[in-house]
C-alpha cells in the first residue's frame, strides 16, 4: 500500500545542518521527491532521486535513499533562516500510475 | 516561461454554492494533476488529466466533484454544493509527460462559510 511518513517538527540553529527524514512503504516507487512549502505558498520542487540511486547532491542539499529500509532523507547544509518552511517528501509509484503520494510534511524552524 | 497558474488564489463560498477552480499548466505541458491539502495535512491526489481525457480519478470524491481539461483553455476543478469540509487548499500541478516531474501552482485556498 501507499503510506509516507515524516516527523512533524524539526528545529535547528542557523548554520547547522538539518536532516529531514521520510519513510515509505511501497517498494515499487520509481522516483522520490522533496518539495518545500512556505506559508501561504505553493510547493517548490527542491530535488528528486531515482529509485536506483543511493545519493544525490545539489549544492547545499543531499538526498540519501536506503531502498532496503524504504528510508529517504534530505540534508540541508549551513541552514539559513530562509530555509524555514514545511518540507514534503513524495513518492511516485510505478505500474503506469503518475500520481504522487505525499508525506504529512516536516516543519523546519531555523533559530538564530 | 511562466509557471503553473491558478486562479482565483482565494475563494470564499457559502454552503450549497458552486466553486470553480482554474489551472493553466506550464507552457508545453499537457498533463495536469489536482491535489487537495486539508489544514495541517499533506497533499492528497485527486485527479490526473490529459487534454480532453481523465486518466486517473481515483482520488476524487464520488459526488459533487468533477474535473475537465478541454482542448482549449485551462483545466477546471468544479465542486458543486460545497460543504464546510471542502475548505482546503487545492493545488494544480503539470508535467510534460507521464514520467516527467510535476511542477505545482500557488494553489487556490477555498473557504466555505
Amino acid at each position: 500500500g501507499e503510506d509516507v511518513e515524516q516527523s512533524l517538527f524539526l528545529s535547528v540553529r542557523e548554520g547547522d545542518s538539518s536532516v529531514i527524514n521520510c519513510t515509505y512503504t511501497d517498494s515499487s516507487s520509481t522516483y522520490l521527491y522533496w518539495y518545500k512549502q512556505e506559508p501561504g505558498a505553493g510547493l517548490q520542487l527542491l530535488t528528486y532521486i531515482f529509485s536506483n540511486m543511493d545519493m544525490k547532491q545539489d549544492q547545499r542539499l543531499t538526498v540519501l535513499l536506503n531502498k532496503k529500509d524504504k528510508h529517504l532523507s534530505l540534508r540541508i547544509a549551513d541552514t539559513q533562516t530562509g530555509d524555514s518552511a514545511i518540507y514534503f517528501c513524495a513518492e511516485k509509484v510505478g505500474g503506469g500510475g503518475n500520481k504522487l503520494t505525499f508525506g504529512t510534511g516536516t516543519q523546519l524552524k531555523v533559530e538564530l | 516561461n511562466a509557471g503553473v497558474m491558478q486562479n482565483p488564489r482565494h475563494l470564499v463560498r457559502r454552503r450549497g454554492q458552486e466553486a470553480r477552480l482554474r489551472c493553466s499548466p506550464m507552457k508545453g505541458h499537457s498533463h495536469v494533476y489536482w491535489y487537495r491539502q486539508l489544514p495541517e495535512e499533506g497533499l492528497k491526489f485527486m485527479v490526473y488529466l490529459q487534454k480532453e481525457n481523465i486518466i486517473d480519478e481515483s482520488g476524487m470524491p464520488k459526488e459533487r466533484f468533477s474535473a475537465e481539461f478541454p482542448k482549449e483553455g485551462p483545466s477546471i476543478l468544479r465542486i458543486q454544493q460545497v460543504v464546510r469540509g471542502d475548505s482546503a487548499a487545492y493545488f494544480c500541478a503539470s508535467s510534460a509527460g507521464t514520467k516527467e516531474t510535476q511542477y505545482f501552482g500557488p494553489g487556490t485556498r477555498l473557504l466555505v462559510l
